[in-house]
């Protein structure tokens, strides 16, 4: 089993939806937790940071972290043609070694 | 921008030739990281340094070894190349952003081993 679960999609939404990208995880230790977005072609682009549980917004985009269940969630609201690239969630017990998702691929039609 | 650069951008090399990849940081930061990406894989971890000659293994480290000789530069060399080495690498650096340690990462090497 892998220490992190994401659905690859691919996920093909309208302009303006509202988006939901989620991530589990085995660990119960992890408490430091991430998402990156990721242009083809390029590296991948710190988006949001969360310590232990709780939410966390920025502009468009919030992130969620329920660690009773060990999901973690990425809403963006709003969404844009601009938006449209591969999401990677990941997670750090010690905020040294973080395990990365596979990543979810997203489409926004304009 | 975390000021992270990699050389080269691209490689087209030869199974069995060795491989060197280099990251180079301007921020002084003291840890640095390797990963590959692949398909179906994510990012997986291959080596990381927690200072100058001080380095450890990831998830994924059979085939490569590091070298981290000055805090700006971290090494990642395929001793004897192999297809499946072939793969996007990634250099990244742990910077203290809002009370988190988060990674940043470089724009990657696009490595194909024939």
């Amino acid at each position: 089993q892998k220490e992190v679960e994401q659905d690859p999609g691919p996920l093909s939404v309208p302009e303006g939806a509202i988006v939901s990208l989620n991530c589990t995880y085995s660990n119960s230790a992890f408490q430091y937790f991430m998402w990156y977005r990721q242009y083809s072609r390029k590296g991948p682009e710190l988006l949001m940071y969360t310590y232990s549980s709780g939410n966390k917004e920025d502009g468009r985009f919030t992130a969620q972290v329920d660690k009773s269940s060990k999901y973690i969630s990425l809403f963006i609201r709003d969404s844009q043609p601009s938006d449209s690239a591969t999401y990677l969630c990941a997670m750090s017990e010690t905020g040294n070694q973080f395990y990365f998702g596979t990543g979810t691929s997203l489409t926004v039609i304009p | 921008d975390a000021g992270i650069t990699q050389s080269p951008r691209h490689k087209v090399t030869e199974t069995g030739t060795p491989v060197t990849l280099r990251c180079h940081q301007t921020e002084n930061h003291r840890y640095m990281y390797w990963y590959r990406q692949d398909p179906g894989h994510g990012l997986r971890l291959i080596h990381y340094s927690y200072g100058v000659k001080d380095t450890d293994k990831g998830e994924v480290s059979d085939g490569y070894s590091v070298s981290r000789s000055k805090t700006e530069d971290f090494l990642l060399t395929l001793e004897s190349a192999t297809s499946s080495q072939t793969s996007v690498y990634f250099c990244a650096i742990s910077k203290l952003a809002g009370g988190t340690d988060t990674q940043y990462f470089g724009p990657g090497t696009r490595l194909t081993v024939l």
